[in-house]
């Protein structure tokens, strides 16, 4: 199974502010079979992020993913009152599916 | 654009069977395979398993061994069964779509928390 390891576990920044959220995966994660999702609170996650790197339907162009092997990151460029959520990491490269376990961006 | 409601009990005594049921509208149940994540408290994510349309299933090893899930296609629904719960099976339960190619998920319904207690 494919442990992800997300860091850090809180961010604290202001609007306006470049957020910069990790995600480690325990093996290499191939072909950057890694997706990220947001969290808000009540709500089901909304997918962000597939293939490492592209921007899912309709999510703006603030959010960008990079990354490969076992080293993945999402960049915020400038963050709107909206964007404070949490935000998960998953990796599809290998069944068990799995989730990194949550990074928190809360405003400052 | 799919929509995904999951319904069931809200509340599961120890030992009993978990079940839920996902009502997928907007969309056609057909050539997709269909997914329940759970969400303890406080928790991150876990994949539980899911099923094709067709009736094929694939769950997390973790779980296999009290998990079913299936499918009901005239109804445009599937659902969840999990037995011998405990309280570390209290979660909120997601359905959610898998991607047509890829095994992440673009669609999910908004979630059904699931307590275990007596």
């Amino acid at each position: 199974e494919i442990v992800l390891t997300q860091s850090p576990g809180t961010l604290s920044l202001s609007p306006g502010e470049r957020a910069t959220l990790s995600c480690r995966a325990s093996q290499t994660v191939s072909s950057r079979y890694l997706a990220w999702y947001q969290q808000k609170p009540g709500q089901a996650p909304r997918l962000l992020i597939y293939g490492a790197s592209n921007r899912a339907t309709g999510i703006p162009d603030r959010f960008s993913g990079s990354g490969s092997g076992t080293d993945f990151t999402l960049t915020i460029s400038r963050l709107e009152p909206e964007d404070f959520a949490v935000y998960y990491c998953q990796q599809y490269a290998g069944s068990p599916w799995t989730f990194g376990q949550g990074t928190k961006v809360e405003i400052k | 654009q799919v929509q995904l409601q999951e319904s069931g009990p809200g509340l599961v005594e120890p030992s009993e069977t978990l079940s839920l049921t996902c009502t997928v509208s907007s969309g056609s149940i057909t050539s997709y395979y269909w997914s329940w994540i759970r969400q303890a408290p406080g928790k991150g994510l876990e994949w539980i398993g899911y099923i094709y349309y067709s009736g094929s299933t694939y769950y997390n090893p973790s779980l296999k061994s009290r998990v079913t899930i299936s499918v009901d296609t005239s109804k445009n629904q599937f659902s969840l069964q999990l037995n011998s719960v405990t309280a570390a099976d209290t979660a909120v339960y997601y359905c959610a779509r898998r991607h047509y190619y890829y095994d992440y998920f673009d669609y999910w319904g908004q979630g059904t928390l699931v307590t275990v207690s007596s």
